[in-house]
């Protein structure tokens, strides 16, 4: 069981767009704006999308953006398109010991 | 642009040491924070450790009696041990780059897939 809790899949149709949620507890998400996403397509490296709720990284379209109310955090893609279908999570600060903890991911499909 | 590749034996035997190395290539290497996660096939990724530039580690807390990091600015990179390795630690390892502010990866290496099988 992941620490943070996401939906395992989505789907739309291009040019659609979708939400992400990323939902946490009051240890992680709901006191920190440490929020990071990521974007990843089998047998690439992960790509952050979001990191610090809604900062966006250069180079990272502005199709995408990041956004948390109390315990959710919750990314958004605009305008879907086909490069989009990947898997995406959420990886956020936690308070404790074990202090980076991830989502379980949620898989895209374009259709 | 900085680029991180790893590498590391993909084929281990129960109670094996687990050893991967990561270098940096293309960018600083002080002022970061590097990392490594891994994923278990079919599950979420999991925080394993990172180590900073003095050499100060962090490591998920049921790993810690197994675990080494070490880094070797010299040579732009840091390694990763893991001892007696069981099943469990069949997963995808990956190295990344953390910013230290953010606590976010901004640069991530491609992963290595390691197997613990007797």
């Amino acid at each position: 069981q992941s620490a943070l809790t996401q939906p395992a899949s989505v789907s739309a149709s291009p040019g659609q767009s979708i939400s992400i949620s990323c939902t946490g507890t009051i240890r992680d998400v709901g006191t920190y704006d440490l929020v990071s996403w990521y974007r990843h397509h089998p047998d690439k490296a992960p790509q952050l999308l979001i990191y610090e709720v809604s900062e966006r990284p250069s180079g990272v379209s502005d199709r995408f953006s990041g956004s948390k109310s109390g315990n959710t955090a919750s990314l958004t893609i605009s305008g879907l398109q086909a490069e989009d279908e990947a898997d995406y999570f959420c990886c956020a600060y936690a308070s404790g010991s074990d202090f980076v903890v991830f989502g379980g991911g949620t898989k895209l499909t374009v259709l | 642009q900085v680029q991180l590749q790893q590498w590391g034996a993909g084929l281990l035997k129960p109670s094996d040491t687990l050893s991967l190395t990561c270098g940096v290539y293309g960018g600083s290497f002080s002022g970061y924070t590097w990392s490594w996660i891994r994923q278990p096939p079919g599950r979420a990724l999991e925080w394993v450790g990172q180590v900073d530039q003095s050499g100060s580690t962090s490591s998920k807390s049921s790993l810690q009696s197994r675990i080494t990091m070490s880094i070797d600015p010299s040579k732009t990179q840091f390694s990763l041990k893991l001892s007696s390795v069981t099943a469990a630690d069949t997963a995808v390892y990956y190295c990344a780059r953390m910013l230290q502010r953010s606590l976010s990866m901004d640069v991530w290496a491609k992963g290595t897939r390691v197997t613990v099988s007797s």
